[in-house]
């Protein structure tokens, strides 16, 4: 099986910078990815990570260490709008010998003014 | 391009019932996964499907069940429903796993 943490909630600043951690624990790591989901809506995709490094995509950039089981999801300029939970998920190739998608629990961001 | 539907938005069943929810992928995706997600388990992975075909099958009771069409349209049902059955249940579709996810706007069941 797998294990995915995630801190539960987290609060900042408009116009700040923060950083949500996502550990895990897995056999067959295929992937890690994030999603932004706004209450009441569906997961949007935000980032996808498979190498070891930083991928950047304007605001946002995400990491991942496979050695560590570590990734995180740093978001810079905060806006109001960033207010959402953020899932970490980690593909896995299983026993079936195909991948599943296994989401963390979420981070609830609030970005106050 | 259209993205993942999800039908109806909205369900309130009673206990005991059974009940079916549909989803059309993005034209081409072939696969499609359910996930069941509530505010204490987060999102949890019920199945997918790839070409009419179960490949994958999450920790839930055999009252989960689903099934997927040749135009890879989904469907997922559950019977004998249970009040902790409530709760939003997402589809999401890719051109295969290895790619990304795109999620339904979800179906809300309200279980009674």
């Amino acid at each position: 099986g797998q294990n995915i943490d995630q801190p539960t909630e987290m609060t900042a600043t408009e116009g700040a910078i923060v950083q949500i951690n996502c550990t895990y624990q897995t056999s067959g790591f295929n992937g890690l990815f994030w999603y932004q989901q706004h209450a009441g809506e569906a997961p949007t995709f935000l980032s996808y990570n498979v190498l070891d490094g930083l991928e950047e995509k304007g605001r946002f950039s995400s990491f991942l260490s496979r050695s560590k089981g570590y990734s995180y999801l740093l978001l810079k300029e905060l806006q109001m709008k960033d207010s959402a939970s953020y899932l970490c998920a980690v593909r896995d190739e299983g026993n079936s010998g195909y991948s599943t998608l296994t989401f963390g629990k979420g981070t609830m961001l609030l970005v106050s003014p | 391009k259209a993205g993942v539907t999800q039908t109806p938005r909205y369900l309130i069943k009673t206990r005991g019932q059974q009940v079916t929810l549909s989803c059309s992928p993005i034209s081409g995706h072939r696969s499609v996964s359910w996930y069941q997600q509530t505010p204490g388990q987060g999102l949890q992975f019920l199945f997918e499907y790839f070409s009419e075909t179960q490949r994958n099958k999450g920790n839930f009771p055999g009252r989960f069940s689903g099934r997927q069409f040749s135009n890879s349209r989904s469907e997922m049902n559950v019977s004998t429903l249970e009040l902790g059955d409530s709760a939003l249940y997402l589809c999401a579709s890719s051109l295969e796993a290895a790619y990304g996810y795109t999620f339904g706007s979800g179906t809300r069941l309200t279980v009674v």
